[in-house]
């Protein structure tokens, strides 16, 4: 099992849409939580962080749920600016820090 | 603020050839940077971790003596592919940890390499 997990892609949604990411970790010892997206032959960029308490940025909410091990980020009125491949990040603590990466979802929107 | 340049952003050379790539943080210090490489349509995947002032610490699989990390100031990390061979044709890209809470990481522009 991976220990970071994410939605199988791709997703096609039209411009409007909303849409949510699943991402599961496995490691108890995991301390923060990051989406992150990367466009085509770019490198990742942060989009936010998760906060236990949930957070929002614009049209952007994360959510993170320690019990379940469990993060998600929705899009809420999706752009084709969008479209980009999102990356569920965890940092687990073991001595220092080691960051493990998802898989990622491909996201495509669609006018 | 939490900026992090690579230079070159592409570079093309031919087999055999040593290809040295900077990583370096802008505005903040990093004790510890790390190098990424990805293959088209493949997940980022973790080479080595490169802390100042020591060696690096390569993952499994990765050779050392075929990338060569220095990590000799707390803005400057570099990584030499060395004798390089077309299979390094790759997308490579730093990151480094900027100083908070979270410690999220900050990627460079990546470089493009393509060995001939």
């Amino acid at each position: 099992r991976k220990e970071v997990e994410q939605d199988p892609g791709p997703f096609n949604v039209p411009e409007g849409a909303t849409v949510a990411f699943n991402c599961t970790y496995s490691n108890s010892a995991s301390q923060s939580f990051f989406w992150y997206r990367q466009d085509c032959r770019k490198e990742p960029k942060l989009l936010m962080s998760v906060y236990s308490s949930g957070n929002e940025d614009g049209r952007f909410t994360a959510q993170l749920n320690r019990a379940s091990q469990y993060i998600s980020l929705l899009i809420r009125d999706s752009k084709l600016s969008d479209s980009a491949t999102y990356l569920c990040v965890v940092n687990v603590k073991t001595g220092g820090f080691k960051t493990i990466f998802g898989a990622g979802t491909r996201l495509f929107v669609k006018a | 603020g939490a900026v992090v340049s690579q230079h070159p952003s592409w570079v093309i050379c031919k087999s055999g050839t040593s290809v040295k790539i900077e990583c370096r943080s802008l505005d903040f210090q990093a004790t510890t940077m790390f190098w990424y490489r990805q293959f088209p349509k493949q997940s980022l995947m973790l080479m080595a971790t490169s802390n100042e002032g020591s060696k690096a610490t390569y993952e499994q699989g990765v050779e050392k003596d075929k990338f060569l990390i220095n990590h000799a100031s707390l803005t400057l990390s570099t990584l030499t592919v060395t004798s390089a061979h077309p299979e390094d044709s790759s997308f490579y890209i730093c990151s480094a940890r900027a100083p908070g809470q979270g410690y999220e990481q900050y990627f460079g522009p990546g470089t493009r390499l393509t060995v001939t």
